[in-house]
């Protein structure tokens, strides 16, 4: 069974601190992306990785980065976290479908 | 880039009737639409898609046409059930991995 987890469903941190959401996937896939869930706005894409440590910008990348130096590990960094980046943000993997992770909610206070 | 609108935000059926979905796009060089299921606390899945060179496929219940021509995709899902009951996101591509994804529809099935 395919399979892509996230490290928590539930984060709070403060304005200005540097936040990591990691994902991992058991698929082998060379493609992983991460994105955000926001109400009445669908899923956009912040980064995708086509190979390790290869990485390119989606349509909403200001504010942060990425990092990937295992096939299966993509993590996601937000250098000075602020409110407006609380969000859901959903990792997912693929060959052609691409598989989700359960999300994971970010609060910044 | 690609835009894709998606219509209805929500959307409310009893038991057993039918519900339609909507998108539209804008980029021409499009060629893969796949529609995604999200149930509460848990990440989207897939449950059909659909490639340019057809303009209808099935599976089971559900069902998705494609009009390249006026550039909108339509899910159909038929004899709809309370576990139909989900967000259902459409999403459009000219690739199989760079997708750009509807706002979503909140499907509510009445017992």
């Amino acid at each position: 069974d395919v399979k892509v987890t996230q490290s928590s469903r539930y984060l709070v941190k403060r304005t200005g601190e540097k936040v990591f959401l990691e994902c991992v996937q058991d698929m082998d896939h060379e493609n992983m992306f991460w994105y955000r869930q926001d109400p009445g706005l669908g899923l956009r894409l912040i980064y995708f990785s086509y190979d390790v440590k290869m990485k390119e910008k989606g349509d909403i990348p200001e504010g942060y980065s990425v990092s990937r130096e295992k096939k299966e590990r993509f993590s996601l960094i937000l250098e000075s976290a602020s409110t407006n980046q609380t969000s859901m943000y959903l990792c997912a993997s693929s060959f052609r479908e691409q598989f989700f992770g359960p999300g994971t909610r970010l609060t910044v206070l | 880039g690609e835009n894709v609108e998606q219509h209805p935000s929500t959307l409310s059926v009893q038991e057993g009737d039918s519900a339609v979905i909507k998108c539209t796009y804008s980029d021409s060089a499009s060629n893969y639409f796949p529609w995604y299921k999200q149930e509460l606390g848990k990440g989207p899945q897939l449950i059909i898609d659909i490639r340019s060179n057809v303009g209808e496929k099935k599976d089971q219940r559900i069902a998705v046409t494609l009009n390249k021509t006026a550039k909108h995709f339509s899910l159909h899902i038929t004899e709809t059930q309370p576990e139909d009951s989900a967000v259902y996101f459409c999403a459009a591509s000219p690739n199989d991995y760079k997708l750009s994804f509807g706002a979503g529809t909140t499907v509510t099935v009445r017992a």
